[in-house]
């Protein structure tokens, strides 16, 4: 079965330091994986993906992963961290038993991320 | 981005009562909506998985009498938690996925009910 761990309930980084979320995945076969956030009574937000190709994947709001096959990781980072980056961070892989449009998405269990000004 | 509404976005009821929470995809079609369940501090559980048109496919362990889904329109699919009692107190999410996609950046996510039953 197809699962995603996130180490870290927290993280706290002083703003304009880098920043890094962790995420390692379990998965049969090549992953799709996911960062989501979720700003306080909002729903998640899609940051980025990775299915194939470059290891470092660039998305939103200046987030980027890199994925690691050989260490099964797919650490969140950011180079300069923002007081608004604050929010609950979550991996996620896809379960290859499903697919098309009722192709599902496994979560991992979150990271709070606190930015300090 | 594509906007899901979720309405309420928190309800009291009292136990023994019935409570319907709505997802609407207001800009996008949804042949598939999923319904989740996010405990304090934890991950968000799918609940079942909502198909236009025909019956949703729930979970292991998840009561289908007990949280019903309807998903009428290609726009909207209701939960409706039956006998609420306090245990069903969590925060419940909604997201729906655009006609024609199966990867995670077109799914998108309502802003989630609080449900607290008393």
């Amino acid at each position: 079965a197809q699962s995603v761990a996130q180490p870290e309930d927290q993280v706290n980084v002083a703003e304009g330091n880098p920043l890094t979320v962790k995420c390692t995945y379990s998965v049969s076969g090549n992953p799709y994986l996911f960062w989501y956030v979720q700003y306080p009574n909002r729903g998640l937000q899609f940051l980025l993906k990775y299915i194939t190709g470059d290891n470092l994947v660039k998305g939103s709001y200046g987030f980027e992963a890199e994925f690691n096959k050989s260490q099964t990781s797919f650490h969140l980072k950011k180079p300069s961290a923002l007081v608004s980056d604050s929010a609950l961070y979550f991996c996620a892989v896809r379960d290859m038993s499903s697919w098309g449009s009722a192709s599902k998405i496994i979560f991992g269990s979150g990271t709070r991320l606190s930015i300090r000004p | 981005g594509a906007v899901v509404s979720q309405h309420p976005s928190w309800v009291i009821c009292k136990s023994g009562t019935s409570v319907k929470i709505e997802c609407r995809s207001l800009d996008f079609q949804a042949t598939t909506m999923f319904w989740y369940r996010q405990f304090p501090k934890q991950s968000l559980m799918l609940m079942a998985t909502s198909n236009e048109g025909s019956k949703a496919t729930y979970e292991q362990g998840v009561e289908k009498d007990k949280f019903l889904i309807n998903h009428a329109s290609l726009t909207l699919s209701t939960l409706t938690v039956t006998s609420a009692h306090p245990e069903d107190s969590s925060f419940y999410i909604c997201s729906a996925r655009e006609v024609g996609t199966g990867e995670g950046e077109k799914l998108f996510f309502g802003s989630g009910t609080q449900l607290s039953v008393l």
